[in-house]
């Protein structure tokens, strides 16, 4: 499969705790990209890598959100003690360069109890 | 104003008419346009893109650029019950590539 691989698919968890999700990009895409995407509502920019490094933050991402990509391939998306705001479906995105289109991940879909 | 806005639905056309989707966006130096379609419960999936004013077609599918007019359509022809989705309006709003999407239209195609 040479799409965008995210994991898990599926998370549940209790207010307070902390969660990781990691998405592995298309292999030859160099640009990374994190959305949230709530229901009813398009994708919410948060925040993109190129190569490792982390280039732009969006004001939606509070400091208990952290995201890397340490070795330009991979990346995981960290939110620590999690609230019932944080509920949404996280969207990875890659491309392979600037204007380029972005393909998207299947999504990790986080409810938060 | 919100950066991108797309014409409030839902949508709901007969099997084999046009549906007509519209979008408009608010950074004038935009440079490339993108329509995905989502499935309920699904992830964005990329049909469209377009960067030069004019039309694009690929298939049922037209892209409209009216850079003057910071517009942007999507036309599906002989619309079918599979096209039933939300679409979605992507806009890069920079040099860059991050997407500012909006909220979506819902199209319902009746068989």
């Amino acid at each position: 499969d040479t799409g965008v691989s995210q994991d898990p698919r599926h998370k549940i968890t209790k207010r307070g705790q902390n969660v990781t999700f990691r998405c592995d990009p298309i292999s030859e895409h160099n640009r990374l990209y994190w959305y949230r995407q709530t229901l009813g509502q398009g994708p919410e920019f948060l925040t993109y890598f190129q190569n490792e490094a982390q280039l732009e933050k969006s004001r939606l991402l509070s400091d208990r959100f952290s995201a890397e990509r340490p070795k330009g391939s991979f990346s995981t998306l960290e939110i620590q003690r999690t609230e019932q705001g944080d509920s949404a479906m996280y969207l990875c995105a890659s491309s392979w360069g600037p204007g380029s289109e972005a393909f998207f991940g299947q999504g990790t879909r986080l409810t938060v109890v | 104003q919100k950066e991108v806005e797309q014409n409030s639905g839902p949508l709901s056309v007969p099997e084999g008419a046009i549906a007509s989707l519209n979008c408009t966006y608010s950074d004038r130096g935009s440079q490339s346009f993108f329509w995905y379609r989502q499935y309920s419960g699904k992830s964005p999936e990329l049909i469209m893109f377009i960067y030069s004013n004019g039309d694009k077609e690929d298939g049922r599918f037209t892209a409209q650029l009216n850079k003057a007019s910071q517009y942007v359509s999507l036309l599906i022809r002989d619309s079918q019950p599979s096209d039933s989705a939300t679409y979605l309006c992507a806009v890069n709003m920079g040099g860059d590539y991050k997407l500012s999407f909006g909220a979506g239209t819902t199209v319902t195609v009746r068989a």
